[in-house]
């Protein structure tokens, strides 16, 4: 079990480019969650799919925040145009198949710095 | 809307104290809550879960915590802390059944001086 695997690790960027965030689950889970991680706000939710379907999307900030999940093995979480407010920690996590009961399974994060 | 309090942002320990951590929730219905730590540079890790059945939650490391629903509460404790225990603590809450959705506390940083 490789775990959830998250790339990059850390992405710096200027003011007003495209980033996105990549994120791939533990197999056989079929829900998946992206988190944003910040001193002043803690962990908020910002979407979350269920069998690749979002779910529950009320957590993005903002059209400028899009995330899709083609398939069951992969999740993109994308900023356009990034501003330096989105600087955070990102986590993706996965929730194998189940209820609320299930424990999430949390990637290592990817630190975001927009300048 | 479910929301998670963690009442201590930053608590400073020497090894072999006690620890209680806080945590309180406002949602009327049937819950599920868990703790999860985060070590330095490291990702979120689930420590327990509540959701039925006795109040009182071993986890791992040493870790226990008590569901009191009247208080809404379910503090984290261990009676003795080591070094390695530095970490943040989080406390979250979901409503159970097909909810998946976890509303997390704003943490609580641990630190524990050898």
């Amino acid at each position: 079990d490789a775990g959830v695997i998250q790339s990059p690790r850390h992405e710096v960027t200027e003011m007003g480019q495209e980033v996105t965030l990549r994120c791939k689950p533990i197999s056989g889970h079929n829900s998946l969650f992206w988190y944003r991680q910040t001193m002043m706000r803690g962990l908020e939710l910002l979407i979350y799919f269920n069998n690749n379907v979002p779910i529950d999307d009320s957590g993005m900030p903002e059209d400028r925040f899009s995330a899709k999940m083609p398939n069951a093995s992969f999740s993109t979480l994308k900023i356009q145009p990034s501003e330096p407010r989105d600087s955070a920690v990102y986590f993706c996590a996965s929730m194998p198949p189940g209820t609320g009961y299930s424990p999430l399974h949390f990637g290592n994060g990817t630190r975001l710095t927009v300048t | 809307a479910q929301s998670v309090s963690q009442h201590n942002h930053h608590v400073i320990l020497s090894e072999a104290a006690s620890l209680e951590l806080g945590c309180n929730y406002s949602y009327g219905g049937t819950v599920n809550l868990f703790w999860y730590v985060q070590y330095p540079g490291q990702h979120l890790q689930l420590l327990l879960k509540y959701f039925s059945g006795d109040p009182l939650v071993k986890g791992i490391k040493g870790f226990e915590a008590e569901f009191i629903k009247s208080k809404f509460s379910f503090n984290l404790r261990k009676p003795s802390v080591q070094w390695s225990d530095t970490a943040e603590y989080f406390c979250a809450v979901n409503s159970g059944g097909s909810n998946y959705k976890l509303t997390f506390g704003k943490g609580t940083l641990l630190t524990v001086n050898p």
